[in-house]
């Protein structure tokens, strides 16, 4: 059965470094997003991508965060400078087309020290 | 924006007893509601989803019912086993062309004892 994939599954870096948190989204699906969940917390909708750029974004999803489809199977969320409250579990999604279900990958934990 | 209101936010419930989770969303406009189970460790599974044109979908143990006037749906696991523990999640989204976030409930923690 096809599935959501990502890389890392554990990311630790510093205050004010770069990230970037890798998806491989189903293959044939059309619409991404990225949500996270902070421990204990919701999970929160960051931003969705179709057609090569961003349909939706949050108020969380700010001039540090931006996403990138670099070829036909990755899709990518990049932190500027990261900041202590980035540290959560983000989590990668893919719906098809015409469908309304979202398969979530396993996630990524970014830990910010 | 929509606003979804999830309870109780724990539950435990004896296997084989049936277990119900309800939510209530803020937005008359939002017309799919997906549920999802987390599993430590995991990422949220869609478990059964329904759409503002239906008041109720059932698969096999699992059951959501919708009350558009009211704005409250619920999730029904009948004949609860150990492997049903988890966190539930409700969602609410308004689809409409590219636009389908989905805003998540707080989560229910449901404990089934054996």
């Amino acid at each position: 059965e096809p599935e959501v994939t990502q890389t890392p599954s554990h990311q630790v870096t510093q205050m004010g470094q770069e990230v970037i948190l890798r998806c491989v989204p189903i293959s044939n699906h059309l619409y991404f997003y990225w949500y996270r969940q902070i421990l204990g917390q919701k999970v929160e909708f960051l931003v969705s991508f179709y057609n090569n750029e961003i349909s939706e974004k949050s108020e969380i999803f700010d001039d540090q965060f931006s996403v990138e489809r670099p070829d036909g199977s990755n899709f990518t969320l990049k932190i500027r400078s990261t900041k202590l409250e980035d540290s959560a579990m983000y989590f990668c999604a893919s719906s098809g087309q015409g469908r309304n279900e979202q398969f979530f990958g396993p996630g990524t934990r970014l830990t910010v020290l | 924006g929509e606003n979804v209101e999830q309870h109780p936010s724990t539950l435990s419930v004896q296997e084989g007893d049936s277990a119900v989770i309800k939510c209530t969303y803020s937005d008359s406009a939002s017309n799919y509601f997906p549920w999802y189970k987390q599993e430590l460790g995991k990422g949220p599974q869609l478990i059964i989803d329904i759409r503002s044109n239906v008041g109720e979908k059932k698969d096999q143990r699992i059951a959501v019912t919708l009350n558009k006037t009211a704005k409250h749906f619920s999730l029904h696991i009948t004949e609860t086993q150990p492997e049903d523990s988890a966190v539930y999640f409700c969602a609410a989204s308004r689809i409409a062309g590219s636009a389908r976030q989905l805003t998540f409930g707080s989560g229910t923690q449901l404990t089934v004892l054996p």
